[in-house]
């Protein structure tokens, strides 16, 4: 079954601080994984897409990875501000299909 | 300013009372999607349209209709809304289907069926 499972659920860190989403998959024939960053009361707004031969990717200070073997993508945030709170949703895609993620709802305190 | 727009932002209606969701989008793309978000479901699809006059079910249709019948436009219809439909509801659009293209979301919906 195609699926797609990311960690943690939520997260609190403080202002200044780096912290790491996971996003593991188990969607078959993989086409690519993108995250997008959904403020609240806002839709989700596309960060990075990774494809099968890429293992890295930054966007200002968000780094993705992506280890197609284990089938497991990170997202990373350096020095975090109060403007990154808010849900991550790793979306995994096939040839016809969009799996998404439940996504990881990150609170940054100053 | 590139943007998919949804109205309304906010309903409150009475079960059975039919509804419509209107979403445009002004990018001249040619998928577009109607989702809904529930607590710890995620985002779910509900219907979608590669092109024109071209629509299909997606993994939560029932109780849902769609038309199509021009580029921009991409209605949700509910016939007669029930309780379990009540729901954050958000339509997204994307120069083409399968994940290549990012897709660009609406500010969503909120939907209340008492």
């Amino acid at each position: 079954k195609n699926q797609v499972e990311q960690s943690p659920q939520s997260l609190i860190i403080l202002e200044g601080k780096n912290c790491t989403l996971q996003c593991n998959y188990t969607v078959s024939p993989f086409s690519n994984l993108r995250w997008y960053k959904q403020d609240t009361g806002r839709g989700p707004v596309s960060l990075t897409i990774m494809t099968f031969s890429e293992n890295t990717k930054s966007n200002r200070r968000y780094t993705a990875t992506l280890d197609a073997d284990t089938k497991q993508s990170s997202l990373h945030i350096t020095a975090s501000q109060l403007s990154d709170s808010a849900s991550y949703i790793c979306v995994v895609s096939n040839t016809d299909k969009l799996i998404f993620g439940t996504g990881t709802r990150l609170q940054v305190f100053p | 300013e590139a943007q998919v727009t949804q109205n309304p932002r906010y309903l409150i209606t009475v079960t059975g009372k039919k509804l419509t969701v209107t979403c445009s989008q002004n990018m001249n793309h040619e998928y577009m999607s109607w989702y809904r978000q529930d607590p710890g479901l995620g985002l779910r699809q509900i219907y979608y349209s590669m092109n024109v006059e071209v629509t299909d079910k997606g993994d939560v249709p029932e109780g849902y209709k769609v038309s199509r019948k021009e580029k921009r436009n991409f209605p949700l219809i509910l016939e007669s809304p029930s309780p379990n439909q009540t729901s954050l509801y958000f339509c997204a659009s994307s120069l083409s289907g399968g994940g290549g293209q990012p897709q660009h979301f609406g500010d969503g919906t909120r939907l209340s069926i008492l």
